[in-house]
């Protein structure tokens, strides 16, 4: 079945600091995966969506890079700051293209 | 800028009782979908509409969940005869059509928070 693994430790770093967060999946062949941020109590915000012909993408302090062969994604934010403490989901839609299929998410936190 | 919006934000109700969620999509928007989520979970797919037809349901959607989308524009989601297990929050989202290959996003709204107790 369709799956998408992220990481569900908590990722804590300090103010300045590039985090990076992972998402894996398998049994999937998606055209495109997108990344979003939710914060508590809040419904997901996109952030950023990326093709499988794309191997990197940015925005501003955002990056995200999609490796086909590794079936894997990597999100990074550049100068983290504290605001940008929150929840990251990774999702990809399933085979049919109907839904978005999310991993549970990484929490990050920035302490200043 | 209207945004999808979600009525109620918070509801407490006793178990047994049936509650009724609705969704405003972004009003060009043709897809609606409503997922379910608990804490330290990703959003869990339930059902999914174009237009008015429900075109598909999640596993996760019990006979005592019923989702309907009349004219293709709000929709509602009904839980009937609600069980303590069914304290979530209920996320509606919309986006436009086409979506898988276009990359179109989707938005979502702020979600109904459900309490059975």
């Amino acid at each position: 079945s369709q799956k998408i693994e992220q990481n569900s430790e908590a990722l804590n770093i300090q103010e300045g600091k590039t985090a990076t967060l992972t998402c894996n999946y398998t049994n999937y062949s998606p055209a495109y995966l997108q990344w979003y941020r939710q914060d508590p109590g809040r419904g997901p915000v996109f952030l950023l969506l990326i093709r499988e012909n794309e191997k990197e993408k940015r925005k501003e302090r955002l990056k995200v890079t999609f490796d086909t062969t590794l079936k894997q994604s990597l999100f990074h934010i550049t100068a983290s700051q504290p605001a940008d403490s929150a929840t990251y989901l990774c999702a990809l839609f399933n085979q049919a293209g109907t839904a978005l299929i999310f991993g549970k998410g990484t929490t990050l936190s920035v302490s200043s | 800028d209207t945004g999808v919006s979600q009525d109620p934000r918070h509801k407490i109700t006793k178990r047994g009782q049936n509650v009724t969620f609705r969704c405003d999509p972004i009003s060009e928007h043709n897809r609606l979908y409503w997922y379910r989520q608990t804490l330290g979970q990703g959003p869990e797919f339930l059902t999914y509409f174009q237009n008015e037809a429900q075109l598909e349901k999640s596993r996760l959607l019990s006979d005592r969940f019923s989702a309907e989308r009349p004219k293709g524009s709000f929709s509602t989601l009904e839980i009937q005869r609600t069980e303590q297990g069914d304290s979530a929050m209920y996320l509606c989202a919309s986006s436009a059509n086409p979506v898988m290959y276009s990359g179109n996003t989707i938005y979502f709204g702020e979600g109904s928070w459900l309490t059975v107790v």
